[in-house]
């Protein structure tokens, strides 16, 4: 069946420094992707997505690029902030799977000043 | 536009009991979504309303698990006979055509 891998965490990264999280994934038809993003004491919140090959996410300084040869969609940001530390999910939407999704284990992100 | 909304916020039971938790979706939207988050854990799904059809029930851990959705709208999370390995936060999302998901703020549910 469906699944998504993404790196355990938790990562810690200064200030400004560069983020990836890596996500890979198994589907069995065209998936959509997604990343979510869960802050302390709030719900969770749709970061970016994409719905096709080489599709480029963005939302908030964060990308993520949809690729379907190496079936994987990490997620980058240049300069992280204090603000971006939150706990980060990958996850797919595969139609032949009834739009099920299927989440990652999530990756926390603590990022210091 | 009001977003999904969970009731109750807290839910604190004594093992045995049996609970309700309800979910309020976004209106016309036709996915439901249940997802079980333990702490400090990942999004472990429940199981997913789509219109008409049957329900995907698959992620229910046991059969004292059960939900419905009235009208395609409103549903209610039952959990009968709660055990201490229930207690966690119960969410629900929903979505238009089962692409992007909007999250509830979650039912934390305790069993004493």
């Amino acid at each position: 069946g469906d699944s998504v891998t993404q790196m355990e965490g938790p990562v810690t990264l200064s200030e400004e420094a560069f983020l990836t999280i890596n996500c890979t994934y198994t589907a069995t038809g065209y998936p959509s992707l997604f990343w979510y993003v869960q802050y302390p004491g709030e719900g969770l919140q749709l970061l970016l997505k994409a719905t096709k090959a080489d599709d480029k996410g963005s939302n908030k300084g964060f990308e993520a690029t949809y690729r379907k040869e190496t079936t994987s969609f990490h997620l980058e940001k240049g300069s992280v902030q204090v603000s971006d530390s939150a706990v980060y999910f990958c996850a797919l939407s595969d139609r032949t799977g009834g739009f099920k999704t299927i989440f990652g284990a999530g990756t926390r992100l603590f990022v210091k000043a | 536009g009001a977003g999904v909304s969970q009731s109750p916020s807290n839910k604190v039971t004594e093992k045995g009991k049996d609970v309700e938790l309800r979910c309020d979706p976004i209106s016309g939207h036709t996915a439901l979504y249940w997802y079980r988050q333990s702490l400090g854990q990942g999004l472990e799904f429940l199981i997913y309303f789509q219109g008409n059809s049957a329900p995907d029930k698959s992620g229910l851990p046991s059969d004292r698990f059960s939900a419905e959705r009235t009208g395609g709208s409103v549903s209610t999370l039952t959990i009968q006979r709660t055990q201490q390995e229930d207690s966690a936060v119960y969410l629900c999302a929903s979505s238009l055509s089962g692409d992007t998901q909007y999250f509830g703020p979650g039912t934390r549910l305790t069993v004493l």
